[in-house]
């Protein structure tokens, strides 16, 4: 069964840092969409994608996110200067239309020291 | 924001038993509703949904009912299995908007099935 991939599933990394999530979305899927979880907190939306372009953002995805599809495969989340307050659960999901089921992958567990 | 609430974050059940998930939501705009299964260290696995102009949709041990009116719906687990003990989300988007994409999260019901 197809299914959404992640990579790192862990990364730590210092405040101040780069970092890019890297997501595999489901191959025929056109709709892209990253959240993330706070420990202890809600899953939340932070951005949505299709034919190279964001469709929504939520007011949490500032200037120090963007989002990319390098290629016809994958499916990218960089945050420029990481906080401490970034340390969280990463979920990419896709689906194959607009507004239908949302496939997640695994998650990207990101620490900001 | 609390547009979808689960109110009840954990329930206990025996195996055999029926599981029923409780969602309420606000935002009447809504007309997609997910329900999402989660093991720890794991992403959110799908389950079941249902679109608002239905009122129950049903996938083997999995039903969802819809209450527009009430603004609730309930995930039905029969019978539930050891297997079943997991977190379980309720989401809801505005599909046919300019938020098709945004699923709002409740903050999830953590299900235990006791043997």
């Amino acid at each position: 069964e197809p299914e959404v991939t992640q990579t790192p599933s862990h990364q730590v990394t210092q405040m101040g840092q780069e970092v890019i999530l890297r997501c595999v979305p489901i191959s025929n899927h056109l709709y892209f969409y990253w959240y993330r979880q706070i420990l202890g907190q809600k899953v939340e939306f932070l951005v949505s994608f299709y034919n190279n372009e964001i469709s929504e953002k939520s007011e949490i995805f500032d200037d120090q996110f963007s989002v990319e599809r390098p290629d016809g495969s994958n499916f990218t989340l960089k945050i420029r200067s990481t906080k401490l307050e970034d340390s969280a659960m990463y979920f990419c999901a896709s689906s194959s239309g607009v507004g239908g089921t949302q496939y997640f992958g695994p998650g990207t567990r990101l620490l900001v020291l | 924001d609390q547009q979808v609430k689960q109110n009840s974050p954990s329930l206990s059940v025996q195996e055999g038993r029926i599981s029923i998930l409780n969602c309420d939501y606000t935002n009447s705009m809504f007309d997609y509703f997910l329900w999402y299964k989660k093991y720890p260290a794991e992403g959110p696995t799908f389950l079941i949904s249902i679109s608002s102009i239905k009122d129950k949709n049903e996938d083997g041990r999995f039903t969802v009912f819809l209450n527009k009116s009430a603004k609730h719906l309930s995930l039905h687990i029969v019978p539930s299995q050891p297997g079943d003990s997991a977190v379980y989300f309720c989401a809801a988007t505005e599909e046919f908007s300019d938020s098709w994409g945004k699923l709002q999260f409740g903050a999830g019901t953590q299900v235990v099935v006791t043997p």
